[in-house]
């Protein structure tokens, strides 16, 4: 069964940095693209960030270009998504997601909260 | 960046009512478009990938459909477990964009 856990979410003071990590299971992780998509409160889906089965190709935004950094640890099956400089705008809850070919992201983990508030 | 335009923004519908959701792309994305359904709390869920394939253990009622730029979600018969968001993804090129979404209520 896929599983995708995220960890590291929390109140945070703007200007300040966050990492958050998802933990992958169910599937051979390096095979996958793997993104970040967040969703502020009571509003839609924003893509986030998108990397590649190595990691040598990463893909962003402009409103986070700059300030987050996507990475992955291949033997750990691990992602994670260190967020600099951050504004209270970033306030939303980040979900961990599998890209599949022709398909979109077909597995989502249950989402982390992320606070910016001073 | 290509623009993903969804209608409506809301709506009420009755149980067996026929629905439809439509998002248009502002640019060609080919079929590369992917629904969400998204309940109060919850992960999204694929419903309808590449445009008119139905994602694992979602109900036949649900079709996708495309004409032209213009790509729909179908609900044939609408049951009470339907309500929710909906959201379309377009997955043809970076940066990815959503829909605004959709929130489908009962009447």
């Amino acid at each position: 069964e896929v599983q995708l856990v995220e960890s590291g979410g929390g109140l945070v003071q703007p200007g300040r940095s966050l990492k958050l990590s998802c933990a992958a299971s169910g599937f051979t992780f390096s095979n996958y693209y793997m993104a970040w998509v967040r969703q502020a409160p009571k509003k839609g889906l924003e893509w986030v960030a998108t990397i590649s089965t190595s990691g040598s190709r990463t893909y962003y935004p402009d409103s986070v270009k700059g300030r987050f950094t996507i990475s992955r640890d291949n033997a750990k099956s691990s992602l994670y998504l260190q967020m600099n400089s951050l504004k209270s705008e970033d306030t939303a809850t980040y979900y961990c997601a599998r890209r599949r070919y022709n398909y979109g992201f077909d597995y989502w983990g249950q989402g982390v909260m992320v606070t910016v508030s001073s | 960046d290509i623009q993903m335009t969804q209608s409506p923004s809301s709506m009420s519908a009755s149980l067996g009512d026929r629905v439809t959701i439509t998002c248009q792309a502002s640019q060609d994305i080919g079929n590369n478009l992917i629904w969400f359904q998204q309940k109060p709390g919850k992960s999204p869920r694929p419903m309808i990938y590449y445009a008119t394939n139905l994602a694992n253990g979602v109900p036949s009622r649900f079709s996708g459909s495309r004409s032209g730029s213009d790509y729909s979600l179908t609900i044939s018969s609408l049951e009470s477990e339907d309500m929710a968001d909906y959201h379309c993804l377009q997955y043809k090129q970076y940066p990815y964009t959503f829909g605004a979404g959709t929130k489908l209520e009962l009447k």
